[in-house]
């Protein structure tokens, strides 16, 4: 079956970077993209953006251009998020997702577990 | 972007009712390319409906979706005590966004 987990707990100082892993199974990863989705404390759904796991193309949100990049080693089907100049406010449960297609963003047919990201000082 | 609007924010209905959420678009969604997700606390989102209409594997027939261009719906024809969760719609006709999401509990 499939299967996106994801690491651990993070704890960050505003102004830091993290950065956070997804490893897939029982699925062929480069034949689907992994999408970004975290959700604050309390509140809804927010897309992050999407890579192709087939080509390497990305595609971010617009409100975190600039801030986040992400990528994938198909060698051990992992996808990763980085996001850079942490402020309070990007507090949130990041989680990855599998996408159908794989050069086009989609519908999130699987999802990870979640990873708590908690940026305080 | 194309924003999504979701009403009611809040469903209070008992098991055995019918629940109608609403999803509108604030422009055509190009081929129904409309899902939804079902969130219980504390858990990741779950696919329900793509497509618009097309149940996710796994999905029991009590859920159906309908609509196109801008106006979609989520219908879950008799409510079990499990499905008393918050539902999101998401749009990826164009880049991707969802919803703010309609919380169904228990009347």
């Amino acid at each position: 079956q499939v299967q996106l987990v994801q690491s651990g707990a993070e704890v960050k100082k505003p102004g830091a970077s993290v950065k956070v892993s997804c490893k897939a199974s029982g699925y062929t990863f480069t034949s689907y993209g992994i999408s970004w989705v975290r959700q604050a404390p309390g509140q809804g759904l927010e897309w992050m953006g999407w890579i192709s796991a087939y080509n390497g193309n990305t595609n971010y949100a617009q409100k975190l251009q600039g801030r986040v990049t992400m990528t994938t080693d198909t060698s051990t089907s992992t996808a990763y998020m980085e996001l850079r100049s942490l402020r309070s406010d990007d507090t949130a449960v990041y989680y990855c997702a599998r996408v159908v297609g794989r050069t086009v963003v989609t519908f999130l047919e699987d999802w990870g577990q979640g990873t708590l990201v908690t940026v305080s000082s | 972007e194309i924003v999504l609007t979701q009403s009611p924010g809040t469903l209070s209905l008992s098991p055995g009712e019918r629940a109608t959420l609403s999803c509108r678009a604030s422009q055509s969604v190009s081929s129904s390319y409309l899902a939804w997700y079902q969130q219980k606390p504390g858990q990741a989102p779950r696919l329900l409906i793509y497509g618009a209409s097309s149940r996710a594997t796994g999905i029991p027939d009590r859920f159906s979706g309908s609509g196109s261009g801008t106006d979609f719906t989520l219908t879950i024809s008799r409510l079990e005590p499990e499905d008393f969760a918050v539902y999101y719609c998401q749009q990826y006709g164009s880049s991707l966004t969802f919803g703010p999401g309609t919380k169904v509990d228990i009347k």
